[in-house]
């Protein structure tokens, strides 16, 4: 059960668009619509940003966007701020009640 | 207001056991499945575990690196789940989360997850 791949790394400038990738195999990512991502500040908890792919819980702010295509999954950060850079993860499911993390992207604004 | 408070974390010597607890407020922990992950210090989370609801039969799975070795149970009287931690070892050190999932549906990660609490497994 492989950690999904992320690049461990990204950045923009306040106001560009940035993505992230979340790879993983047709046992997860690829199998089932089911992932997530969140947020995470050093020395907090997560919170979560997208999940099911494609749905923000309230609050959530609409620059926030999910997408997938076959295996990988895809987090859209459009009109950066500087309050966007933390630590970004996905978590898929994997089957068998089983999950799966991302290695986590951090963000640099 | 949702609440979650883990508690438990300690150091402990390898081969030791522990039990974390993770205590929900603000809702009721019975309708959620709940999940545990780790984060050792400087790296990523690592989902450790997950227990549905009783509607569900309280399934529960585990990655492969606890499995065997942790187990997650729950009390829904009291709001409270837990974490036994069985034969720690080094590698098991870092922060515990606990995280509900209000929705306890197959597919649905959790939605609110605690601050954590400390483990750390050293002679």
């Amino acid at each position: 059960q492989a950690a999904l791949t992320q690049p461990p790394s990204a950045s923009g400038t306040p106001g560009q668009s940035v993505t992230i990738t979340c790879t993983g195999t047709s046992s997860d990512v690829g199998g089932y619509n089911s992932v997530s991502w969140y947020q995470q500040y050093p020395g907090k908890a997560p919170k979560l940003l997208i999940f099911e792919v494609t749905e923000r819980p309230p609050g959530v702010p609409d620059r926030f966007f999910g997408s997938k295509s076959g295996k990988m999954a895809t987090l859209t950060v459009s009109r950066l701020q500087p309050e966007d850079e933390a630590f970004y993860y996905c978590i898929s499911y994997a089957g068998s009640e089983s999950w799966v993390f991302g290695g986590g992207t951090k963000l640099t604004v | 207001e949702v609440r979650l408070v883990e508690s438990g974390g300690a150091l402990v010597q390898p081969g030791g056991s522990l039990r974390l607890s993770c205590e929900g407020s603000g809702f009721s922990l019975s309708a959620s499945s709940v999940h545990w992950v780790r984060q050792s210090p400087g790296r990523g989370l690592e989902w450790i575990g997950r227990m549905r609801n009783r509607a569900n039969m309280n399934a529960a799975g585990y990655s492969p690196a606890v499995r065997g070795r942790f187990t997650i149970s729950r009390d829904d009287t009291t709001n409270t789940a837990y974490l036994q931690m069985d034969n720690l070892q080094p590698g098991d050190t870092g922060i515990y989360f606990c995280g509900r999932s209000a929705v306890d549906a197959r597919i649905r990660a959790p939605d609110f997850w605690g601050q954590g609490t400390r483990v750390i497994v050293s002679s």
